[in-house]
C-alpha cells in the first residue's frame, strides 16, 4: 500500500513564498504529482516529478528526492487566488493509479 | 471547463432509493475513474476503467455499481446507500495509465451526494 503525509494547513501573505511538503511510504514508486483544488471545484493538475530534482512551471515549482521519500511544492509570489487545497499524489510502478494525500489547505491573506 | 462533465452536481437520496451519477469526457482519453472525497480524508480511488474494461475495484461495497459503456461515458449506479456514503464523488479521465502520459488525470467538478 501507499500513504502520503502532508500538513493539513498552511497560511501565508500575498507576495510571499510557501513550501508544502509531502512524504510518502509506498510499496512501489513511480513519481509524485501535485493537484490544486479550489473550494467547490475540480482538482486540477499542477506538476509531476518522475525524476529527482526541481521542475519549474511559472510561479510553481515541485521537487522530488527519492532517497528521502520526500517532495515539495513551492509557490512563489503568492496571490489571493492561490488559496486552495493542494494534494500530493503518488503513482505506483506497474499498472499505475494515483494515491492521494489528505491535502494541504493554503490560506493566503492580504 | 476541464473536459470532464458530471451530472447531477447535487443529489439528495433516501437510503432505499436508486439513483445514478453520470460522467462524460471530451478529451479522447481511454481511462476513466471514480473517486470519493470525504471531509478530512484523502481522495479515495473507487474504480478504474481502461478501454472500457474494469481494471481496479478498490474493495468498494456492492451498493456502488459502475458501468462504462464506452471510453467517453462512465456511470455510478447507487442503491441502498448509507448516510456515511454522503460525499463528493469525482469522475476523472486520463490517457492509458500504463503510459507516462497517463500520469495526468483530469477531474470533473464532482457530484455532491447526500444520503438521508
Amino acid at each position: 500500500g501507499q500513504s502520503l503525509e502532508q500538513p493539513s494547513e498552511v497560511t501565508a501573505v500575498e507576495g510571499a513564498i510557501v513550501q508544502i511538503n509531502c512524504t510518502y511510504q509506498t510499496s512501489g514508486f513511480y513519481g509524485l504529482s501535485w493537484y490544486q483544488q479550489h473550494d467547490g471545484g475540480a482538482p486540477t493538475f499542477l506538476s509531476y516529478n518522475g525524476l529527482d530534482g526541481l521542475e519549474e512551471t511559472g510561479r510553481f515549482s515541485s521537487f522530488l528526492s527519492r532517497s528521502d521519500s520526500y517532495g515539495y511544492l513551492l509557490l512563489q509570489e503568492l496571490q489571493m487566488k492561490d488559496s486552495a487545497s493542494y494534494f500530493c499524489a503518488a503513482r505506483n510502478s506497474g499498472y499505475s493509479t494515483l494515491t492521494f494525500g489528505k491535502g494541504t489547505m493554503l490560506l493566503v491573506s492580504p | 471547463e476541464t473536459g470532464v462533465t458530471q451530472t447531477p452536481r447535487h443529489l439528495v437520496m433516501g437510503m432505499t432509493n436508486k439513483k445514478s451519477l453520470k460522467c462524460e469526457q471530451h478529451l479522447g482519453h481511454n481511462a476513466m475513474y471514480w473517486y470519493k472525497q470525504s471531509a478530512k480524508k484523502p481522495l479515495e480511488l473507487m474504480f478504474v476503467y481502461n478501454f472500457k474494461e474494469q481494471t481496479e475495484n478498490n474493495s468498494v461495497p456492492s451498493r456502488f455499481s459502475p458501468e462504462c459503456p464506452n471510453s467517453s461515458h462512465l456511470f455510478l449506479h447507487l442503491h441502498t446507500l448509507q448516510p456515511e456514503d454522503s460525499a463528493l464523488y469525482l469522475c476523472a479521465s486520463s490517457q492509458d495509465p500504463r503510459q507516462l502520459s497517463g500520469n495526468t488525470i483530469y477531474f470533473g467538478e464532482g457530484s455532491w451526494l447526500t444520503v438521508v
